[in-house]
């Protein structure tokens, strides 16, 4: 079975800061992993997501998460906070079998103070 | 940009009505699932529909719900008598299937109260 911990349900920010979203899992075989984003009132976007390639994604908004095995960790990353960034962001991990399934974390939301 | 649309966006229902929430999928998309988010909580999977069946369904998937893919465009998550726990936003979602794509692209939701 898969989970998804992501550490602290709020996290906030003051623009130009950098933002550290994180995220650790839980798989029994080599996982895919996402981050999607949602802002209020909105659907699930993806930002990024991880299948086997780089260890290092590069996503959407100026995002990056980093897979590292060793510590089963995904932590989101940018390096400059912006307004438009507050929302709520959800990791997600899939064992990419045959139905491919995603199991989410509890979410965090970043606000990003002026 | 092809996307996944939800009607209706919010549905208020009473207690024990039977509700239906329409989902179409990316045209070439073979997987479909449906999550939900109650208010609060983290996104949770229910169903997975692949070849006009059910391929794989969580606990929460009890007889109350069914899903249908009843033209070919369509993808309903029917919930027969619906109960007070039962609000929340509801997520379809579609997927290629490899090598196409890994990505699952979902829609806006639709969030139902029960009343």
């Amino acid at each position: 079975a898969q989970s998804v911990t992501q550490l602290g349900s709020h996290v906030s920010v003051s623009e130009g800061a950098l933002v550290l979203l994180r995220c650790n899992y839980s798989s029994s075989v080599p996982p895919y992993l996402f981050w999607y984003v949602q802002y209020p009132n909105q659907g699930l976007q993806l930002l990024l997501k991880y299948t086997s390639a780089a260890t290092l994604v590069k996503g959407i908004n100026g995002f990056e998460a980093e897979f590292k095995k060793s510590e089963t960790s995904f932590h989101l990353t940018k390096p400059s906070a912006h307004m438009s960034d507050a929302a709520e962001y959800f990791c997600a991990v899939s064992d990419g079998g045959s139905n491919y399934k995603l199991t989410f974390g509890k979410g965090t939301l970043l606000t990003v103070n002026p | 940009e092809p996307e996944v649309t939800q009607t209706p966006s919010h549905q208020v229902t009473q207690m024990g009505q039977e509700v239906i929430l329409r989902c179409v999928p990316i045209s070439n998309h073979l997987y479909f699932y449906w999550y939900r988010q109650i208010l609060g909580q983290k996104v949770e999977f229910l169903v997975s529909f692949y070849n006009n069946e059910i391929s794989e369904k969580s606990e929460i998937f009890d007889d109350q719900f069914s899903v249908e893919r009843p033209d070919g465009s369509n993808f309903t998550l029917k919930i027969r008598s619906t109960k007070l726990e039962d609000s929340a936003m509801y997520f379809c979602a579609s997927f290629a299937s490899k090598p196409f794509s890994d990505t699952q692209y979902f829609g806006p939701g639709t969030r139902l109260t029960v009343l």
